[in-house]
């Protein structure tokens, strides 16, 4: 079956440290992939998304993620930390067939210590 | 650009009463939109799926007579809560997918905080 899983609900780091967030998906063929934030009552803004261009994907707010195949893993990083990045981080997927159809992981809580 | 407004951000209304939620795209035409209810703590769940001038697609579990979807135009779509209950208390947030082949990206509005009394 076609589904995303997040591996950690919450994540704490320290100002400054490195953010990594991980993605997992099950699926035969390698579907889109994005990453999407949101902050308290908000709705969710686009980080970044691989549709099967350069596996190493640049966002905004100095976030990338990396596509990979082998592990069916498109994990979330950031080299350096900051308090205006704790929010909740959604990977989504849309699977090939599903016109447009996205399908969240069950988000991670990033917390970011000073 | 992509911008996707919600109206109103939030609404209180007694059990029993209809709301009705607005989604628009502001500066593109969505050929497709997307309804979601998000819970506390909780992922997306997608309801269902709009398409201009055409029914909507509903996702399993989601009564199509409760939650009624409208996309008259290619810049508005509205979802209807019937008769709401105390259990429909959700945030509702609605997507815009500009392209008709190709929607690889949702741009999202900003949420309807519903509750019900």
């Amino acid at each position: 079956a076609q589904s995303v899983t997040q591996l950690g609900s919450h994540v704490s780091v320290s100002e400054g440290a490195l953010v990594l967030l991980r993605c997992n998906y099950s699926s035969s063929v390698p579907p889109y992939l994005f990453w999407y934030v949101q902050y308290p009552n908000q709705g969710l803004q686009l980080l970044l998304k691989y549709t099967s261009a350069a596996t190493l994907v640049k966002g905004i707010n100095g976030f990338e993620a990396e596509f990979k195949k082998s592990e069916t893993s498109f994990h979330l990083t950031k080299p350096s930390a900051h308090m205006r990045d704790a929010a909740e981080y959604f990977c989504a997927v849309r699977f090939s067939g599903n016109t447009g159809k996205l399908i969240f992981g069950q988000g991670t809580t990033l917390q970011v210590k000073p | 650009g992509a911008v996707v407004s919600q109206h109103p951000s939030r609404v209180i209304c007694k059990s029993g009463t209809s709301v009705k939620i607005e989604c628009r795209s502001l500066d593109f035409q969505a050929t497709t939109m997307f309804w979601y209810r998000q819970f506390p703590k909780k992922s997306l769940m997608l309801m269902a799926t709009s398409n201009e001038g055409s029914k909507a697609t509903y996702e399993q579990g989601v009564e199509k007579d409760k939650f009624l979807i409208n996309h008259a135009s290619l810049t508005l779509s509205t979802l209807t809560v019937t008769s709401a209950h105390p259990e429909d208390s959700s945030f509702y947030i609605c997507s815009a997918s500009p392209e008709q082949s190709r929607t690889d990206t949702q741009y999202f509005g900003p949420g309807t905080r519903l509750t019900v009394l």
